[in-house]
């Protein structure tokens, strides 16, 4: 079955530390990757996406993340968390081939920032 | 360039009423895809409308439908609401290529209280 994993739903960082959040996948076809963020009250917005090519992606806000296929994994990272970064955080794939552009999403990360 | 909006963005209904969301989608997007978001979960795909025409479901009863228009602005209505129907429903339009790697802009959703 198609699913995404988020195994950890809240996250405590401290500010200026570094971050990952960690995202597997369990897809049947070549999966399109995204890391969407979701700040309260709020919709989401994409942070980055993977299609092919280069396995390390950048992505908004200094955001990057790295597809690991033989892990079936597409973790986020940051190297310096910033307090606004404080959202939750959610992982999705998609189908690559078709025209079904359905999302399966994870649960989501909560992440706090400590001053 | 207008994002995508949702209207309205809250709503409370009483068991077994019904009740209609709107979507307006980016300028240039002719899909449209919607999402289901209990509180502290991922978003659950409901259904997607690609040129007027629904291109694909999610594990969603019946009395979930959908419509989408000329201007591909779209609907989403659901009968006989049930309290587990109260959730965040977001919106999300993508471009005209047709393929998964449109990027899914999403609305700031509309909060379903349902009693």
């Amino acid at each position: 079955a198609q699913s995404v994993t988020q195994p950890d739903i809240h996250i405590t960082v401290s500010e200026g530390a570094s971050l990952e959040l960690r995202c597997n996948y369990s897809y049947g076809a070549t999966p399109y990757l995204f890391w969407y963020v979701q700040s309260p009250g709020q919709g989401l917005q994409l942070l980055l996406k993977y299609f092919s090519g280069d396995t390390l992606v950048q992505g908004i806000k200094g955001f990057e993340a790295e597809f690991k296929r033989s892990q079936s994994s597409f973790n986020l990272r940051k190297p310096s968390v910033h307090w606004s970064d404080a959202a939750e955080y959610f992982c999705a794939v998609g189908a690559a081939a078709g025209n079904n552009r359905k999302l399966i999403w994870g649960l989501g990360t909560s992440l706090a920032v400590n001053p | 360039e207008t994002g995508v909006t949702q209207s309205p963005t809250h709503l409370i209904k009483t068991r077994g009423q019904q009740v209609t969301l709107r979507c307006s989608s980016q300028s240039g997007h002719n899909t449209v895809s919607w999402y289901q978001q209990a509180l502290g979960q991922g978003p659950q795909f409901i259904f997607q409308y690609y040129r007027e025409e629904e291109n694909g479901r999610g594990n969603f009863p019946p009395r979930f439908s959908g419509l989408q228009f000329p201007n591909y602005s779209s609907e989403l209505n659901v009968n006989a609401l049930e309290l587990d129907d109260s959730a965040l429903y977001l919106c999300a339009s993508s471009g005209s290529s047709g393929r998964t790697s449109d990027t899914q802009y999403f609305g700031p959703g509309t909060r379903l209280t349902v009693l």
